[in-house]
């Protein structure tokens, strides 16, 4: 099976700009999660869906959100870019308790 | 309210020396057990999981870790560290209640010295 798959790898914007992140999950799993990772934060929580609906939030601005398609795909969007926004954007797919993850999306931004 | 902690930000080991990583959680309901590694500029690999059962578990790569709920500890241990194994390693806690909600420590730098 092709693992969790991101999109883009990488991408530098601008403060104030907006950005859109892509997440295929694992064919048949239908929980996908989002992380942001930051050397001084560790591994953050943003939310997880499941079936197009979020199931799960973590304490994040209004600014990320996020969406799950029907195909189990999944986007988070991130308004009003600020530089502390840089980091590196994991999803992780799952299939009962296990967590799989992607090899993330690294953002920067100036 | 759930936790995981990770004891020693950065470890140290001689090639072919015992791998120890520590990691102890809190958690109000049995948790399912997990520890993942972190290559460079990568996402998380699972190297191995603890759900039901044994409480020994065995992962990828030689690594094991060990259940004890008694002292709420989920250390990695490898009998023998390789280059290779040089990595960041994050234990994490997934709390069943309502979906998937997962706790992740703070991780832990393995260097492995030649």
């Amino acid at each position: 099976k092709a693992g969790v798959t991101q999109t883009p790898r990488y991408l530098i914007k601008t403060r104030g700009q907006q950005v859109t992140l892509s997440c295929s999950p694992i064919s048949g799993h239908r929980s996908v999660s989002w992380y942001q990772q930051t050397p001084g934060q560790g591994l953050q929580f943003l939310f997880e869906y499941f079936s197009e609906t979020q199931r799960n939030k973590g304490n994040f601005p209004g600014r990320f959100s996020g969406r799950q398609f029907s195909n189990s795909r999944s986007e988070m969007n991130v308004s009003t870019l600020e530089l502390g926004d840089s980091a590196l954007y994991l999803c992780a797919s799952s299939v009962r308790e296990t967590q799989y993850f992607g090899p993330g999306t690294r953002l920067l931004v100036l | 309210a759930q936790s995981v902690t990770q004891l020693g930000s950065h470890v140290s080991v001689s090639e072919g020396a015992l791998v120890l990583l520590r990691c102890n959680y809190s958690s109000s309901v049995p948790p399912y057990l997990f520890w993942y590694v972190q290559y460079p500029n990568q996402g998380l690999q699972l190297l191995l999981k603890y759900t039901t059962g044994a409480t020994l578990v065995k992962g990828i790569n030689g690594f094991e870790a060990e259940f004890k709920k008694s002292e709420t500890s989920f250390h990695l241990t490898k009998p023998s560290a390789h280059m290779s194994d040089a990595a960041e390693y994050f234990c994490a806690v997934n709390i069943l209640n309502t979906g998937n909600q997962f706790y992740f420590g703070t991780g832990t730098s393995l260097t492995v010295i030649p």
